[in-house]
């Protein structure tokens, strides 16, 4: 079946830098999503972006479907942007909805 | 008050025992899920339903069952077949996106 990954497994960030994360896929997909899991397992839809470039305040993420890679920004990063980022997404072909996540990245921002 | 409703937030049980997990939903949507996490891992889908009176089983279904008899309730049970129960449960509604409600954290001892 298709393999997502995600880089890096574990980042520190001072409050106020900026980072990256990254998500890539072994096969094509017609869906991605990427969520936020807060400290309390609540799981928090970010973006749905099977493909192309969207921001919501310092969030944004690109999907470049046909390199197979999807890649979280989070800018001017504050405490509460700290836990853990998953990216899922569905296979090409496969049924929409049944979602593949990663296993994620543990972002903690220090004060 | 609208969304997503898990019961209870934790659950304890003796091995052996079946449980019954809630999911209730009022925004509506035909499509309900069912995943579970692991601590350090991301989710993988147990069951799925598209509609009222169909479900389908996700890649790790062995030792669960689900009913779809109302659009608004997906209700599941960890049988005493499910070798490891001991996770966090995590319901969804939606279609092309997907909405989480807050988990149910299973322990058998």
């Amino acid at each position: 079946g298709i393999q997502v990954e995600q880089s890096p497994p574990d980042l520190i960030l001072q409050e106020g830098a900026n980072s990256t994360l990254r998500c890539n896929f072994s096969d094509s997909v017609n869906n991605l999503q990427w969520f936020h899991q807060n400290p309390w397992g609540q799981l928090i839809n970010l973006f749905y972006i099977p493909s192309g470039t969207k921001q919501n305040g310092r969030l944004s993420a690109t999907t470049v479907a046909t390199e197979r890679y999807s890649l979280l920004y989070i800018s001017s990063s504050q405490t509460t942007d700290s836990g853990v980022y998953f990216c899922a997404v569905s296979h090409y072909g496969g049924a929409t909805n049944k979602l593949i996540f990663g296993t994620g990245t543990l972002l903690a921002v220090q004060p | 008050d609208g969304g997503i409703t898990q019961s209870p937030k934790y659950l304890f049980r003796k091995e052996g025992q079946n449980v019954t997990l809630s999911c209730e939903q009022n925004l509506n949507h035909d499509a309900m899920y069912w995943y579970r996490q692991d601590p350090g891992q991301g989710l993988r889908l147990i069951y799925y339903s598209q509609i009222v009176n169909d479900f389908q089983k996700g890649d790790i279904a062995e030792g669960y069952s689900v009913s779809r008899e109302k659009k608004e309730s997906f209700p599941l049970t960890v049988t005493s077949a499910q070798k490891n129960p001991t996770a966090f449960y995590l319901c969804a509604v939606g279609g092309y996106e997907q909405y989480f409600g807050p988990g149910t954290r299973l322990t058998v001892t």
